[in-house]
């Protein structure tokens, strides 16, 4: 067990919705990263979040969206979705601070998102 | 910016076969590696890292070696078995003080399956 917490671990949906997924990170941790793992596109780092801002971006479409609230939780909310989209999200978090960037990243079990 | 390149797979092996999965990558300063490991149905584990170059990581009988000199992170095992099917990711963190924020910049994974 990681501690990094996800849900929903599966979730079907249509195209043109919108779904939000959840992360609760390690107790301690304040650095919350997304990643979408795709056959095609491997493991593609989406966004960071640290201490409730934003601290990096990756390959996030703008239907995506993240933020991480005062309690660390995260949030990754997906709209007007496609068949594309279709991918396991997975959220980890890391004790990374602005003065040490070298610590390994926990993951969560992962979100199964598909699009109908 | 930051990369990682794997061997490609499908790789399949005996059980007590030897491996290697060749993993090189491209980065400036002096990022730290990392394997990862995922199994069937499961989220990302951590299976060995190294910081600085010569160290040696090591785990479950896992070994691998950062060599700065040819910016290679090769992971071996002398002797497989057929629970270590799965699918290993070696990945980078980018130096302090750059813009890599913590984050894991993966290579494309090599699934691996070893048969009794």
């Amino acid at each position: 067990d990681s501690g990094v917490t996800q849900t929903p671990k599966h979730l079907i949906t249509a195209t043109g919705q919108r779904v939000t997924l959840r992360c609760s990170p390690r107790s301690g941790d304040l650095s919350v990263y997304w990643y979408q793992q795709s056959l095609d596109q491997g493991l593609q780092f989406l966004i960071q979040y640290y201490n409730g801002e934003e601290r990096a971006k990756g390959n996030i479409l703008e239907r995506f969206s993240a933020q991480q609230f005062p309690d660390l939780h995260s949030e990754l909310n997906l709209s007007s979705l496609e068949l594309g989209d279709s991918a396991l999200y997975f959220c980890a978090s890391s004790l990374y601070s602005p003065l040490s960037n070298t610590g390994e990243l926990f993951f969560g079990e992962g979100s199964r998102l598909t699009v109908l | 910016g930051d990369s990682v390149t794997q061997m490609e797979g499908p790789v399949t092996l005996s059980e007590e076969a030897f491996l290697t999965i060749n993993c090189t990558y491209t980065a400036t300063g002096y990022p730290s590696l990392f394997w990862y490991v995922q199994y069937p149905g499961e989220g990302l584990q951590l299976l060995l890292k190294a910081t600085k170059a010569d160290d040696k990581g090591s785990n479950k009988g896992f070994e691998a070696t950062y060599r700065k000199e040819t910016t290679s992170f090769h992971l071996e095992k002398g002797s497989v078995q057929v629970s270590d099917s799965a699918v290993y990711f070696c990945a980078l963190i980018g130096n302090a003080g750059g813009t890599s924020y913590g984050k894991l910049t993966f290579g494309q994974g090599t699934i691996l399956t070893v048969h009794p």
